[in-house]
């Protein structure tokens, strides 16, 4: 069964990067594209962004000059870095496996991630 | 912006059934959105319950279904159970590869 599981900062100040990373296991992350979504507490999601196994990105137009993602195929996670980040960003963050069919197959937990001086 | 709209809330007694809708501020959804539909209760992660705008994903009971009724994608819930309060979430897909989520509806079995 495929799991995957986000880590990095609970907490980031204003101004600064946010970066997480999404490590999966019981299975490659080859050949899958792969997204991180958010959900401000009490609010609904949105999605970021996705990755290719291979590296190729497209991101939310809203996100887009402030948004990177990449891959490293070699320990099978890929992360997010989200710049100039304000309370707006603050959000859970969840990591996801699409499927074939342009779905969102398999979920990570989520973590919170709060910004705050 | 593309906006996808669903109805902000319903309720349903248990044993009823309901239809949620996902729609496009401007526009039809049709198959080429591959609609798909994600089911989240508090302090947990969306759990997919439909994939390509009407196939079940794995271990989802069948009275939930997909489909496109007009110019919406919808989901129906045929014998609603009160496990089945929870907020409901559609997403489409776009040419380009954008994904969006709709708004969101929140639903209470009473």
């Amino acid at each position: 069964q495929v799991q995957l599981q986000e880590s990095g900062p609970g907490l980031v100040k204003p101004s600064e990067t946010l970066s997480l990373t999404c490590t999966v296991s019981g299975g490659s992350i080859s050949s899958y594209y792969w997204s991180w979504i958010r959900q401000p507490p009490g609010e609904g999601l949105e999605w970021i962004g996705y990755i290719y196994y291979s590296g190729s990105t497209n991101y939310n137009p809203s996100l887009k000059s402030r948004v990177t993602i990449s891959v490293d195929a070699s320990k099978n996670r890929f992360s997010l870095n989200l710049n100039s980040v304000t309370a707006a960003d603050t959000a859970f963050y969840y990591c996801v496996r699409h499927s074939q069919w342009r779905s969102l197959e398999y979920w990570g937990r989520g973590t919170l991630v709060t910004v705050s001086s | 912006q593309t906006v996808v709209t669903q109805e902000p809330s319903f309720s349903v007694s248990p044993g009823g059934t309901l239809t949620l809708t996902c729609g496009l501020s401007s526009g039809s959804v049709s198959n080429n959105h591959y609609a798909s539909w994600y089911q989240q209760t508090p302090g947990q992660a969306p759990r997919p319950l439909i994939y390509n705008t009407r196939t079940r994903s794995s271990g989802v009971p069948d009275r939930f279904s997909g489909s496109i009724l007009g110019n919406k994608a919808a989901l129906t819930i045929t014998g609603a159970q009160a496990e089945d309060e929870s907020e409901y979430y559609c997403v489409l897909y776009f040419v380009g590869g954008f994904y969006v989520f709709g708004t969101g509806t929140k639903v209470t079995v009473l």
